[in-house]
């Protein structure tokens, strides 16, 4: 079935580094754009990262631009965050999320149609 | 940036009763915006894309509408499983953003 897998969470002191990866299986993953979203402990959800199908183009929240970045392996079918001088603000539960097929107009807003389970990060000394 | 900002923040109503959930962004989106529902502990669900398009497999009872900045998410009448946290989310440009939730509980 259609179904993405995040791993990689984990502890980590402030300033260190985290790469999340995020494994798809059951859909052409090479033809989906791919998102990061996150949800801080109590709190709302929190847009991270967006690549596209290809890979060509990426996108940052402000929050994270400039310390995250986002890729992709398409003969692996995994999307990857790599996590840079983690802060507190960090700590969060990150979600991977299925964007939008290639084949897609843009003028269509499809939304984020599948979410893994979520990865849990805690940015802590 | 494009913010969202969803009312009221919580809504307390009972079995059978309709719900209505705002979202109104602070610039023109056009009909870009989507509407999920998130139990506890468990990942977000998409419920509705592109404004007023129901996704796939979720009932009858949930609508949306609007276009713009103004936009509403519509039950029509409440099931048991409906109480739970939601979202609006917009897409503008490739950038993304989610409104701050509004928790539907059990009155």
């Amino acid at each position: 079935q259609v179904q993405l897998v995040e791993s990689g969470g984990g502890v980590v002191q402030p300033g260190r580094s985290l790469r999340l990866s995020c494994a798809a299986s059951g859909f052409s993953f090479n033809t989906y754009a791919a998102d990061w979203v996150r949800q801080a402990p109590g709190k709302g959800l929190e847009w991270v990262a967006f690549i596209s199908y290809d890979g060509s183009n990426k996108y940052f929240a402000d929050s994270v631009e400039g310390r995250f970045t986002i890729s992709r392996d398409n003969s692996k079918n995994t999307v990857y965050l790599q996590m840079n001088s983690l802060r507190g603000e960090d700590t969060a539960v990150y979600y991977c999320a299925r964007g939008e097929s290639s084949t897609s107009p843009y003028s269509v807003y499809y939304g984020m149609d599948v979410w893994g389970q979520g990865t849990t990060v805690t940015v802590s000394s | 940036e494009i913010v969202l900002t969803q009312s009221p923040a919580s809504l307390s109503l009972s079995p059978g009763e309709g719900a209505t959930l705002s979202c109104r962004a602070s610039q023109s989106v056009r009909n870009s915006l989507a509407w999920y529902q998130q139990k506890p502990g468990q990942a977000p669900r998409l419920l509705i894309y592109d404004a007023s398009k129901r996704a796939t497999g979720i009932p009858a009872r949930f609508s949306g509408s609007g276009s713009g900045t103004d936009f509403t998410l519509t039950i029509s009448s409440l099931e048991p499983e409906d109480f739970a946290v939601y979202y609006c989310q917009q897409r503008t440009n490739w950038l993304y953003t989610f409104g701050q939730g509004t928790k539907l509980e059990i009155k």
